[in-house]
């Protein structure tokens, strides 16, 4: 079974620069994820998906930060412009549901802002 | 907010047992514990979780006492291989509006298993 997959592994860019990445979850995997994680921290929960629609975004800096899921399948995760302090692993991971089901992580997306 | 803590750092010898601690002395009764573990560069994985009843799997055993606040994650025969940051973590329930739950982390337990 393929895992979720990230692209692309690795982004340096300047701030102020706009950036996205991009998720393929499982297949049939309802609930998507994208996480922050800052170097020495657990994953931050930024934006959760069932199928297509948002069920909590509580966490997304709604300013800079945009994400979407279109046809419940892929999802981008965009950061307008970007600042230093978006420096992080963006990690993407699915789940069958989003109850109790165990989620999946791909291996995430290390942003550098320079 | 992550309703679990766990110790910081902890150092297992090589073939020895290693056992995790976590409290979440706020937790309800219908919310499960799972564990996850990072290994350095990658995504979090799954290891196990419970409700009330000890579980044990291929990866490892959780033991959860009987007033569920607190449990023990343990790794039987520790390898280098198991050198990672481990997550305790409670299933936290959505508002009704939706029928989803989160997923949150904690800074976990930073696991050094030493030759």
């Amino acid at each position: 079974e393929a895992g979720v997959a990230q692209s692309p592994r690795y982004k340096i860019i300047e701030k102020r620069q706009s950036v996205a990445f991009w998720c393929n979850p499982i297949s049939g995997h309802a609930t998507l994820y994208w996480y922050q994680q800052i170097l020495g921290q657990g994953p931050k929960l930024l934006i959760q998906f069932q199928n297509n629609g948002v069920v909590d975004d509580s966490q997304l800096p709604k300013d800079r930060f945009s994400a979407e899921r279109l046809k419940g399948v892929d999802s981008t995760l965009k950061i307008q412009p970007a600042k230093l302090e978006d420096s992080a692993v963006y990690l993407c991971a699915s789940s069958l549901n989003g109850r109790g089901a165990e989620a999946f992580f791909g291996q995430g997306t290390r942003l550098t802002v320079v | 907010d992550a309703k679990t803590t766990q110790p910081t750092s902890m150092d297992c010898a090589e073939g020895r047992a290693a056992n995790l601690p976590c409290n979440h002395s706020t937790i309800s009764g219908n919310e499960y514990v799972y564990w996850y573990r990072q290994i350095h560069s990658q995504g979090p994985q799954y290891i196990i979780h419970g409700l009330k009843n000890n579980e044990t799997n291929e990866m490892a055993s959780l033991i959860i006492t009987e007033d569920r606040k607190s449990s023990t994650l343990i790794l039987p025969h520790a390898t280098l291989r198991d050198t990672a940051v481990y997550y305790c973590i409670v299933r936290v329930l959505m508002p009704l509006k939706t029928s989803y739950d989160k997923v949150i982390f904690g800074p976990g337990t930073s696991l050094s298993v030493i030759p």
